[in-house]
């Protein structure tokens, strides 16, 4: 069945790095959204990808969508404390379900 | 603040009990989810409405039992569950236009725990 592989499934930084989150299907996709859960939280969605080559910002975040619609990031520069959470990307297949990936973890220390 | 509203918020219950989760939206979206977290897990789908219409069922076993009475509630009736049925239900809700492309709206979640 359809699959979204995502890594890593942890990452660690010092506050002021940056981070990186990658998604991958291994079918193309009709569009892919973000999500960010909080620790204790749920999940709140960040942004919708839908073209091809896709890039859209947020402040400090940055998502693209590959040419191929197969693959996704999330790079957050200068990583805040508040940054802290579950990343998760969750891509569909048009007129199916969402399917998430296993999420990325960030934890940021000052 | 989230605009989907689950109650309640934890729930500890016998495997022998009936209960019921309740979520509730207001943003007129006719598209409504309920999902199962574990710990460190993504959320997994469990079932779809779409105009209060069952339009997924992820093989889901018989003990939870999904309802939709109208375009605002969703409920979730459990029966004889089993300890791995502890985790977090989240319900999710999202317009209908090509409803698996629209983002989805979480609520908090209800905390289940079998004993």
């Amino acid at each position: 069945g359809q699959q979204v592989m995502q890594i890593p499934q942890y990452q660690h930084v010092q506050e002021g790095e940056d981070f990186t989150t990658y998604c991958n299907s291994s079918t193309t996709l009709s569009n892919i959204q973000w999500y960010k859960q909080r620790p204790g939280g749920h999940p709140v969605f960040l942004i919708q990808l839908v073209k091809s080559g896709e890039v859209k910002k947020q402040k400090r975040l940055t998502f693209q969508f590959g040419e191929a619609k197969k693959n996704s990031s999330l790079h957050i520069t200068a990583t805040q404390t508040t940054d802290v959470g579950t990343y998760f990307c969750a891509g569909s297949l048009s007129g199916t379900a969402l399917i998430f990936g296993k999420g990325t973890t960030l934890s940021v220390s000052s | 603040d989230t605009e989907v509203t689950q109650t309640p918020k934890h729930l500890v219950m016998g495997m022998t009990n009936k209960k019921s989760l309740k979520c509730e939206q207001h943003m007129g979206h006719r598209a409504m989810y309920w999902y199962k977290q574990k710990a460190k897990k993504p959320p997994e789908l469990m079932f779809v409405y779409s105009y209060e219409k069952l339009s997924i069922n992820e093989s889901v076993p018989s003990r939870f039992s999904p309802e939709c009475p109208n375009s605002s509630l969703l409920n979730l009736h459990l029966h004889a569950l089993q300890p791995e049925d502890s985790a977090l239900y989240l319900c999710a809700s999202s317009r209908l236009q090509g409803a698996q492309d629209q983002p989805q709206h979480f609520g908090d979640g209800t905390r289940l725990s079998i004993l």
